[in-house]
């Protein structure tokens, strides 16, 4: 199977602050990322799938890139909403996620 | 609207087998391809696996001896049948609907709220 290794597993950030989350695929997975928001007691919510495509809805401070094995998601500016756990997840056969990473308040 | 909704029993004693229903509103589902996710409490996000609208399924490994996902088309349904269970088995059960495609990768865009499972005698 294909492990996704998040880093960090949480950060302390403020409101206004750009935070920067990554997930490192155990081999190549091509463009198969996508990113999800998980807040407590709630289901996931898609923000970014195929890599860098932005889920209708979902504003534009949520940014991704990457390619193989390594892959970022970005928050230019946090708001209040966006403290949250974040998961990457491929698509690449058996899909795995990585183990989220927690957004909270510093 | 798309509107995913898990039904089922919330408690199941150990060996026996836990049964699930996603019912799907605002989207045909056999127009779409479906999937079921699980979360032990605390814990990460794990494929149980998924269905193409034409049936044809695809399972995670460490599960597949034990599961069967199948769709009910007259009733705008899929299911989710996992036997033998264990209290490893405890977990909030989401359905999410799959897009995407072999050239740009799967996602998962509507969810269902969850349902807690909770294996015990």
């Amino acid at each position: 199977d294909i492990q996704m290794t998040q880093s960090p597993s949480s950060l302390s950030a403020s409101v206004r602050d750009r935070v920067t989350i990554t997930c490192r695929a155990s081999q190549n997975i091509s463009s198969y990322l996508n990113w999800y928001q998980q807040k407590p007691g709630k289901a996931p919510k898609l923000l970014i799938f195929a890599t860098s495509s932005l889920q209708s809805g979902v504003p534009s401070r949520f940014s991704a890139s990457g390619s193989g094995t390594d892959f970022t998601l970005t928050i230019s500016s946090l708001q209040p909403e966006d403290f949250a756990t974040y998961y990457c997840q491929h698509s690449y056969g058996i899909w795995t996620f990585g183990q989220g990473t927690k957004v909270e308040v510093k | 609207q798309v509107q995913l909704q898990e039904s089922g029993p919330g408690l199941v004693k150990p060996s026996e087998t836990l049964s699930l229903t996603c019912t799907v509103s605002g989207a045909s589902i056999s127009s779409y391809y479906w999937s079921w996710i699980r979360q032990p409490p605390g814990k990460g996000l794990e494929l149980i696996g998924y269905i193409f609208h034409s049936g044809s399924t695809n399972y995670n490994p460490s599960l597949k001896s034990r599961l069967t996902i199948s769709l009910d088309t007259s009733k705008n349904q899929f299911s989710l049948k996992l036997n033998s269970v264990t209290a490893a088995d405890t977990a909030v059960y989401y359905c999410a609907r799959l897009r995407g495609g072999w050239g740009s990768g799967w996602y998962l865009d509507y969810w269902g709220q969850g349902t807690l499972v909770t294996v015990s005698s």
